[in-house]
């Protein structure tokens, strides 16, 4: 079974709905991410959380909020999606090494 | 400007060459640099990891760190088809304190032929 596993891995969804991305880990690693990836513009910090009490935003936080729900999981979602946030959404957790992370699969993301 | 920059390619070479990769940064505060390569509908995966200037090498695979130009390399030697995949440099200041978090180049798209 996969360490990292992402659920959906695809979605096509409307401007305006609220969606919600799963990530769960079975690393037992603390430490847990969400990125998004465009093409062109390499991997994007969305938030990341230290451990399940300790969030914090990453470069592009803005239209997007998580919910760290027990240390193996970690949900992104999206308030109200709108089309620029289509892209490649990728979970990545880490133990206290942060350079070294462990990605998921990855969701693809339509917003139409 | 980005805080790291790479070519994006993409890099297209014969089975068995030699391929460089490289990223710039302009961040002196840089301290631990990697390679990341992603299989195509796949995550990222660490391939090599150095701290501060220096070579390491593993295998065919040699990253090269240049501080005080603030450039970085992956060599990839007697290159094959299933090095086929992205590359992403990252780069972070510190190991593992609170503070830790990488940043990524745009990644450079390297097909090798057979």
């Amino acid at each position: 079974d996969a360490d990292v596993t992402q659920t959906p891995r695809n979605r096509i969804t409307k401007t305006g709905k609220r969606i919600m991305l799963e990530c769960s880990q079975t690393k037992g690693h603390d430490r847990m991410y969400w990125y998004r990836q465009d093409p062109g513009l390499g991997l994007q910090l969305i938030y990341y959380s230290f451990d399940v009490k300790d969030i914090n935003k990453g470069e592009i936080s803005d239209g997007y909020s998580v919910s760290r729900q027990a240390q193996a999981k970690f949900s992104l979602s999206l308030e109200s999606a709108i089309p620029n946030q289509t892209a490649l959404y990728f979970c990545a957790t880490s133990d206290f090494e942060v350079n070294e992370q462990f990605f998921g699969p990855g969701t693809r993301l339509t917003v139409l | 400007q980005k805080e790291v920059e790479q070519d994006p390619g993409p890099l297209s070479v014969p089975e068995g060459a030699i391929v460089s990769l490289n990223c710039t940064y302009s961040n002196s505060a840089f301290q631990y640099f990697m390679w990341y390569r992603q299989y195509s509908r796949k995550g990222p995966e660490l391939l090599m990891y150095t701290y501060s200037s220096g070579n390491k090498e593993d295998g065919r695979f040699t990253a090269q760190v240049d501080k005080s130009s603030k450039y970085i390399s992956l060599f990839i030697r007697d290159s094959q088809p299933s090095d086929s995949a992205t590359y992403l440099c990252a780069m972070s200041l510190d190991g593992g304190t609170s503070y830790g978090k990488l940043t990524f180049g745009q990644g450079t798209i390297l097909t090798v032929h057979p």
